[in-house]
């Protein structure tokens, strides 16, 4: 089945350590997203990549960062230099390029606390 | 820049009554929208989404949504909700310009059902 794989479900980190999460989806998708989730905040994106080897910053990219060197995966590394990491992290494909297909695609998330 | 509001955190309403939940974006043209909903600690699942066309859209689960340029809005609605409804839904808008295709969501209206 094509989708959207978020893992893993739940991260607990350190204070000062970075970690990695993981977004990889088949649906051949070109565009990916990674959005931040806090109560009632709603859902801010923290990055956001068109096509392969190409990011951009969203709304909140400060203590993150990303890479996109496969179509399939858009991992996303929360740094040690993001003061406030807990919270839960979505990440979306898209087709890419609007049309009435368009549509975001969600995995399940990740849940991220620091200890 | 787009955006989008949600201008309702909380909803409440009886189960069997009508719902009208209300979305407002902002974006220089016409853009392409959607709502989402989501269930506790999962991730996001479409409702319904317009691009053109009819701007009466019917989506799954029995809802509706209606965009109206004169009032950039785009209200979900429902005739008749069902305690399963209770969630938290998210109003979405995409930008149609290809290089700058990201996706911004509102805050979220949380739904509750009372018996």
């Amino acid at each position: 089945d094509g989708g959207i794989t978020q893992s893993p479900k739940y991260l607990f980190r350190k204070e000062g350590q970075n970690v990695t999460l993981s977004c990889e989806q088949n649906l051949n998708h070109d565009a990916m997203y990674w959005y931040r989730q806090d109560p009632g905040q709603g859902l801010r994106l923290i990055y956001y990549s068109q096509i392969v080897n190409d990011f951009q910053k969203g709304d909140i990219a400060e203590g993150y960062s990303v890479s996109r060197e496969k179509k399939e995966s858009f991992p996303l590394t929360v740094t040690s230099a993001q003061k406030n990491p807990t919270a839960f992290y979505l990440c979306a494909s898209s087709i890419g390029i609007p049309s009435p297909n368009t549509e975001a695609f969600f995995g399940q998330g990740t849940r991220l606390t620091v200890v | 820049a787009q955006s989008v509001t949600q201008p309702d955190i909380h909803i409440t309403v009886s189960e069997g009554a009508s719902l009208e939940l209300r979305c407002n974006y902002s974006y220089g043209a016409t853009p392409y929208l959607f709502w989402y909903v989501q269930s506790p600690g999962q991730g996001l699942q479409l409702l319904l989404k317009y691009f053109s066309g009819d701007t009466l859209v019917q989506g799954i689960k029995g809802f509706e949504a209606e965009f109206k340029r004169s009032q950039s809005s785009f209200n979900l609605r429902k005739p008749s909700v069902h305690w399963s409804d209770a969630a938290e839904y998210f109003c979405a808008v995409g930008s149609r310009m290809n290089r700058d295709d990201k996706i911004i969501f509102g805050k979220g209206t949380r739904l509750h059902i009372l018996p």
